[in-house]
């Protein structure tokens, strides 16, 4: 069975500074697929961006881009001029092609003014 | 374009008693997943639904949870009786024909039970 470790349950940052998350995984597959997703207070939860494992390039999605090395089994999320609407919970998740999603325990990310 | 849609989004009940959460997902949308998000964890997939036929139950503790989508649009997540580990959030998700394979998940808001 695939599995997720977020290693950093809580961080906090200044309001336009960068900050960067951390995953790692496991699993014997080659193909795959890699998110980060947010969960802001009460809201609901949103796909932030999205890696396929076959890409070497890192994706990127304005202000935030991955850092994916696969031979590590590494996916890490940065956000680069942190801003207040950052704020929630981030989630990575691994996904096996047309399997389900698993996701790893979280970090709470809090941007402070 | 209207987004998932659950409710109650509070429930708080007592040990053995039975609680059932209800789930609207966006429009054409053929796939539906319920996930169990306890305190301090990831979300965890209960079961999900291609239209009205279940894909993959098998986290799901058929003992006291039951789930069913008639129609093939919403669905219901029922728990009875309910135990104080089913304290959660309960999560309803969909994904449209064109995500469903690359994990593209639609969420709504959640379902936060209580169980005293």
């Amino acid at each position: 069975a695939q599995t997720v470790t977020q290693s950093q349950p809580e961080m906090s940052v200044q309001e336009a500074e960068t900050v960067t998350l951390s995953c790692t995984y496991d699993t014997s597959e080659n193909n795959y697929y890699l998110f980060w997703y947010k969960q802001p207070p009460s809201r609901q939860m949103i796909l932030v961006i999205r890696q396929e494992a076959y890409k070497q390039q890192n994706a990127t999605e304005n202000r935030f881009s991955v850092n994916f090395q696969k031979a590590a089994k590494s996916f890490s999320l940065k956000i680069s001029d942190s801003q207040l609407g950052d704020t929630a919970m981030y989630f990575c998740a691994f996904m096996k092609v047309d399997e389900k999603l698993t996701f790893g325990t979280g970090t709470r990310l809090t941007i402070i003014p | 374009e209207a987004g998932v849609a659950q409710s109650p989004r509070y429930k708080i009940i007592e040990k053995r008693q039975s609680v059932a959460f209800w789930c609207n997902p966006i429009s054409g949308h053929a796939t539906l997943y319920w996930y169990q998000q306890i305190l301090g964890q990831g979300p965890k997939l209960l079961i999900q639904f291609q239209n009205n036929g279940v894909v993959d139950d098998s986290q799901l503790p058929k003992d006291r949870f039951s789930a069913e989508r008639l129609k093939g649009v919403d669905s219901t997540l029922k728990i009875q009786p309910a135990k104080l580990e089913d304290s959660a959030v309960y999560l309803c998700a969909s994904s449209s024909p064109g995500t469903v394979s690359t994990g593209e998940l639609f969420f709504g808001e959640g379902s936060r039970l209580t169980v005293l």
